[in-house]
């Protein structure tokens, strides 16, 4: 099973600030890690999926990087309404697995 | 619009049984994988099954694989999980997702499902 570590697990940021959150595999996964919001009491939106690729409809100043095992997802300028637990996913062999989570809360 | 609609969760005591269900609309039901994903109360996402767009394969976690029975049903755009020998440890969020090139893009609501005596 590949296990995805995410850091931090938490992080408090005052908005328009940068937030920057790492996802790293047991193994190489190549590019098929995908990133996730999840707000509370809402089910997961697909934000990024295999590593940089933007999903429709999602804010610019989301992005992502990385390959092999070290992945990073950015938010650029933070807004309020970014406050959400963001995972990330790999798809490159099952059983799928997800990182643990990242909290990001707006002072 | 991808709506993915689940229903049947509920309270259910340990080792009873308790089936799933997911109505797709929006999109041509019959051409896609599909996912089920829990999430216990205050944790993470748990991959639990997937199935392939005409139901002849299928795959578990270990965690469920025995007890737990993914299906699909084409003409009803309707995605199950059939959850047999049930534990406490089950107890979850349990959301159906759609699979895009081998990655869950869109999520249901969840439906609750809580095994306790």
């Amino acid at each position: 099973e590949i296990v995805l570590t995410q850091s931090p697990d938490f992080q408090s940021v005052t908005p328009k600030e940068k937030v920057t959150i790492t996802c790293r595999a047991s193994q190489s996964i190549g590019s098929s890690l995908h990133w996730y919001q999840q707000k509370p009491d809402q089910s997961p939106k697909l934000l990024i999926k295999y590593a940089s690729q933007s999903f429709s409809g999602v804010p610019s100043r989301f992005s992502g990087s990385g390959s092999g095992t070290d992945f990073t997802l950015t938010i650029n300028s933070l807004e309020a309404e970014d406050a959400a637990t963001y995972y990330c996913h790999q798809s490159s062999s099952l059983p799928l697995t997800f990182g643990q989570g990242t909290k990001v809360e707006i002072k | 619009e991808v709506q993915l609609v689940e229903s049947g969760g509920g309270l259910v005591q340990p080792g009873g049984s308790l089936r799933l269900s997911c109505a797709a609309s929006g999109f041509t039901f019959s051409s896609y994988w599909m996912h089920w994903v829990r999430q216990a109360p205050g944790k993470g996402l748990v991959w639990v099954s997937r199935i392939n767009s005409d139901g002849s394969s299928t795959s578990y976690a270990d965690s469920v694989k025995g007890r737990f029975t993914i299906s699909r049903d084409n003409a009803k755009n309707t995605l199950y999980l059939q959850m047999n020998s049930l534990r406490a440890e089950d107890t979850a969020v349990y959301y159906c997702a759609r699979d895009y090139q081998q990655l869950v893009d869109y999520w249901g609501q969840g439906t609750l499902v809580t095994v306790s005596s």
